[in-house]
């Protein structure tokens, strides 16, 4: 299955900053996925990243507070934007995998102080 | 609207008996589903997809479309087996996946 890298693993941020996230791939994958995890919550789908076009992004979540970026295959970024303590959370990466579901990096804690 | 529900925050047994972890969804057509696990410092996993039929680890999970249900069952727990599950659901447009709110599973020597 397709391993992924994701950094930072955490990080400790202003309000009022941006912090962008970055998810590598070993392999090239159609559709990259963004999801949040808020503490004490489930996961939730931020928006799902493609290749070549803008991201699709879900209902609360919009473009100008997560910026994506998909330049190739093997690669994309999150941004979150202008961050407040609400922004903290574990922000998570996750690509399909062909045989084996969907696969997640180890995700990156970001708490906003 | 597609969603999954986990009754249980959180389930304590003994280890060596039996574990169910419940999970029911609601979804209109036929449904994708999966069981991820994390264990303590370790990222997401895939336990298991109910179209593979497969156990893992001796758990086994069963589609249920007549009560809408996919509950993680094992036999005999073990200490190791102590983590938070999720079940998830595949959305049927765009290839994406639907949480529930997970289960802590704790397992007590």
């Amino acid at each position: 299955s397709a391993v992924i890298s994701q950094k930072p693993s955490r990080d400790i941020c202003q309000r009022g900053t941006s912090l962008t996230i970055q998810c590598q791939v070993d392999s090239q994958v159609t559709m990259m996925f963004w999801y949040r995890q808020q503490p004490g919550q489930s996961l939730t789908l931020i928006a799902t990243a493609n290749q070549g076009s803008e991201a699709t992004y879900e209902s609360g979540f919009v473009i100008d507070k997560f910026p994506i970026s998909r330049p190739n295959l093997t690669f994309s970024t999150l941004t979150v934007s202008n961050m407040s303590p609400e922004d903290s959370s574990i922000y998570l990466c996750s690509v399909e995998a062909r045989d084996s579901g969907y696969t997640f990096g180890s995700g990156t804690r970001l708490t906003v102080v | 609207a597609q969603r999954v529900t986990q009754p249980e925050k959180l389930l304590s047994v003994f280890k060596g008996a039996p574990v169910e972890l419940k999970c029911n969804y609601s979804y209109s057509g036929s449904p994708e589903l999966f069981w991820y696990v994390q264990y303590s410092r370790q990222r997401l996993q895939l336990l298991l997809r109910h179209i593979s039929r497969e156990s893992i680890k001796g758990f086994t999970a069963d589609l249920n479309k007549g009560e809408t249900s996919f509950h993680l069952k094992k036999p005999f727990a073990q200490e190791e087996d102590s983590a938070m599950y999720y079940c998830a659901l595949l959305r049927e447009y765009g290839n994406k996946l639907v949480f529930g709110a997970g289960t802590i599973l704790r397992v007590k020597s």
